[in-house]
């Protein structure tokens, strides 16, 4: 079947520096994508989503670029801290329909430590 | 507040009892999902319920069972025949839309069986 990857699964950065954490996707039908931020023993917390009709969203400190020619997503967070420690997992929308509405798939996730 | 709440946030049982996870959301979503992971992996999804009485099986459904009598309850039952069941547990709901299929996650329950 078809599954989102990550390419890197640890990423360790000093403080104020940009990190960048990648993820490779292979369902060319994937219309959504959704990057989510998960500190040690909670639940995901949502970061920034975007669909397949653009290539760049921006939030607060955070950029997601999206190649549809190389199914390749990533995900830029701007002068690290290290409350930015966390895994990021990336997901990508299952299915446009039926009993797969509404489902994502999820990336295995990629530890980020942020080095004071 | 709005949110999902899952409890306990730690559970203990002894190998062969079945244990229930409770999930409940006030957001109004109509769908929920449960996950597992564990240490290290990302999530799979184990049962996911897109409206009332109505459930499907997601990637790992063997071994566990659910229930969504209410639109704001979606409760996990970890049976016997779940060969591992030591793991973090994730409740998930959403209300899926043309703008976004965000879900949001409970804080999750950790269960060990020994």
């Amino acid at each position: 079947g078809e599954s989102v990857g990550l390419h890197l699964p640890t990423l360790s950065v000093q403080e104020g520096d940009n990190s960048i954490i990648n993820c490779a996707y292979s369902n060319s039908a994937s219309d959504y994508f959704i990057w989510y931020k998960q500190e040690s023993g909670k639940g995901p917390q949502f970061i920034i989503d975007i669909r397949s009709n653009m290539d760049k969203r921006q939030g607060q400190r955070v950029t997601v670029l999206l190649n549809k020619t190389v199914k390749h997503l990533s995900l830029q967070i701007a002068a690290t801290q290290p409350g930015d420690s966390a895994v990021y997992f990336c997901a990508e929308n299952a299915g446009a329909g039926g009993t797969s509405y509404g489902k994502l798939t999820f990336g295995q996730g990629t530890i980020l430590t942020v080095h004071p | 507040d709005g949110g999902i709440t899952q409890s306990p946030k730690y559970l203990f049982r002894k190998e062969g009892q079945n244990v229930t996870l409770s999930c409940e959301q006030n957001l109004n979503h109509d769908a929920m999902y449960w996950y597992r992971q564990d240490p290290g992996q990302g999530l799979r999804l184990i049962y996911y319920s897109q409206i009332v009485n109505d459930f499907q099986k997601g990637d790992i459904a063997e071994g566990y069972s659910v229930s969504r009598e209410k639109k704001e309850s979606f409760p996990l039952t970890v049976t016997s025949a779940q060969k591992n069941p030591t793991a973090f547990y994730l409740c998930a709901s959403s209300r899926p839309g043309l703008a976004s299929y965000e879900q949001y996650f409970g804080p999750g329950t950790r269960l060990t069986v020994t």
